[in-house]
C-alpha cells in the first residue's frame, strides 16, 4: 500500500520509556524521519535514520529499524511531561516526504 | 534569522471568498511544499515546488492554486473557499538531495463557514 502506518495513542508515566511504532512501504533505500509537534506549533524534526541503519541513539532518543519488516521505533527513555506532544514519522519518497497520521504521546505525571 | 515564516496565522473565510496563504524561507532551500493537517490523517501534501520555477501537485490539490514567486516565496492560493478546506496549513522547504528533512514554518490555521 501507500500508507505509512502509526499507532494514533499512548499513554505512559512519567519515567517510564515511551515506545512509537511506524511501519512505512518503501522497498528503496530512503531516509526515516520522526517529528515532533507541540499543540499550536509546526513539526520539530527530532532525528533521522537511513534504511542501511539498524539503530541510531541520539541522547534519550533511539530509533530501530527492522529493513525486512519495514518497521521503524522511536523510543523515548526517561519520558518527561514536555514529552507529550504528537510523534509523526514520515518516509523519504524521491524529494517528498510522506507523513504517517501521527501519535499522539500523553505523558502522566 | 527568521527561518520559514507563514502569513496569516489565523483566518477566518465565508464560503465562496478567495485568499492567498503566504510562505517566505530565509535559508536558501530549494524546495518548498505545502501540505494541510486535519485530526487523524497526518499531513497531506497539496503541491510543492523543487526548484525555482517549478510547481507540481502533490496528493490533494483541488481546490488550490500556488506560485513560486522566487526562491524565496511560495504562496498557496484559495480561489473560492469551501468548507472542506478548514484546515491547518503548513509549509515547509528542504534543502536538496541526501538526508535533509523539511523545515516547517508554524502553520496558518483557516476556518472557512
Amino acid at each position: 500500500g501507500e500508507d505509512v502506518e502509526q499507532s494514533l495513542f499512548l499513554s505512559v508515566r512519567e519515567g517510564d520509556s515511551s515506545v512509537i511504532n511506524c511501519t512505512y512501504t518503501d522497498s528503496s533505500s530512503t531516509y526515516l524521519y520522526w517529528y515532533k509537534q507541540e499543540p499550536g506549533a509546526g513539526l520539530q524534526l527530532l532525528t533521522y535514520i537511513f534504511s542501511n541503519m539498524d539503530m541510531k541513539q541520539d541522547q534519550r532518543l533511539t530509533v530501530l529499524l527492522n529493513k525486512k519488516d519495514k518497521h521503524l521505533s522511536l523510543r523515548i527513555a526517561d519520558t518527561q511531561t514536555g514529552d507529550s506532544a504528537i510523534y509523526f514519522c514520515a518516509e523519504l519518497r524521491g524529494n517528498k516526504l510522506v507523513f504517517g497520521a501521527g501519535t499522539i504521546l500523553r505523558v502522566k505525571s | 534569522n527568521a527561518g520559514v515564516t507563514q502569513t496569516p496565522k489565523f483566518q477566518v473565510l465565508k464560503t465562496g471568498q478567495s485568499m492567498t496563504l503566504q510562505c517566505a524561507q530565509d535559508m536558501n532551500h530549494n524546495s518548498m511544499y505545502w501540505y494541510r493537517q486535519d485530526p487523524g490523517m497526518g499531513l497531506r501534501l497539496i503541491y510543492y515546488s523543487a526548484s525555482e520555477g517549478t510547481t507540481d501537485k502533490g496528493e490533494v490539490p483541488n481546490g488550490y492554486n500556488v506560485s513560486r514567486l522566487n526562491k524565496r516565496e511560495f504562496s498557496l492560493r484559495l480561489e473560492s473557499a469551501a468548507p472542506s478546506q478548514t484546515s491547518v496549513y503548513f509549509c515547509a522547504t528542504r534543502a536538496g538531495q541526501g538526508n535533509y528533512g523539511y523545515t516547517f514554518g508554524s502553520g496558518t490555521r483557516l476556518t472557512v463557514v
